[in-house]
């Protein structure tokens, strides 16, 4: 099974700061990883997908990028709307996997 | 407007056996792929199960492969969840997630879940 480990597992940060977190696939992905974000209590939303491309009506602080086997999501700009748990998931192959998450705090 | 709404969570017995529904709607039901992830209390998430848009590809995660059973029924807007052989280990919020194509890969959307607790 490919095995995705995302960083850090938590972070705090101030409103307007940008912050980044990373998720590394244990073998070649290509593109197919796609980033969610969930709130408390909430379901997950699709972000990010096919590592870039912002899913229609999601702000555009959010970003996503790649390089190689390292995948990287960007807030540009935090708001205390983001306050949630971030997870990569990859497609490459089944069984899909999400990465472990990333939790998002004000600081 | 896409509408999934899961049903038939509930308090089951280890051993036991139960079915979860995902009911859909505001989309072409027989042209995406469906989902089950689950989210165990306090952990991150993981999924469980999909079936292609025309039904004839079904697929499991290891933890589950030979005790759950998924399936979809076109006349009713509804996929299913048939959940056997169960254990404490289970228990999860289980979200029902629509695909973004016919074959299984992204969460395009998800229902606000239903809660299955496996307990004695």
């Amino acid at each position: 099974d490919i095995q995705l480990t995302q960083s850090p597992s938590s972070l705090s940060a101030s409103v307007g700061d940008t912050v980044t977190i990373t998720c590394q696939a244990s073998q070649d992905i290509t593109n197919y990883l796609n980033w969610y974000q969930q709130k408390p209590g909430k379901a997950p939303k699709l972000l990010i997908y096919d590592a870039y491309n912002l899913q229609t009506g999601v702000p555009i602080r959010f970003s996503g990028s790649a390089s190689g086997p390292l995948f990287t999501f960007t807030i540009s700009g935090l708001q205390p709307e983001d306050i949630a748990t971030y997870y990569c998931q990859q497609y490459e192959k089944l069984p899909l996997t999400f990465g472990p998450g990333t939790k998002v705090e004000i600081k | 407007e896409v509408v999934l709404l899961e049903s038939g969570g509930g308090l089951v017995r280890p051993g036991g056996s139960h079915r979860l529904s995902c009911a859909a709607s505001g989309f072409t039901f027989t042209n995406y792929a469906m989902n089950w992830v689950r989210q165990a209390p306090g952990k991150g998430l993981e999924w469980v199960s999909g079936i292609s848009a025309s039904g004839g590809g079904t697929y499991y995660a290891h933890s589950v492969q030979g005790r759950f059973t998924i399936s979809r029924d076109t006349s009713k807007n509804t996929i299913y969840l048939h959940l056997t052989g169960l254990s404490p280990e289970d228990t999860a919020m289980y979200f029902c997630a629509k695909g973004d194509q016919p074959t299984v890969t992204t969460f395009e959307f998800w229902g606000p879940g239903t809660q299955v607790t496996v307990s004695s």
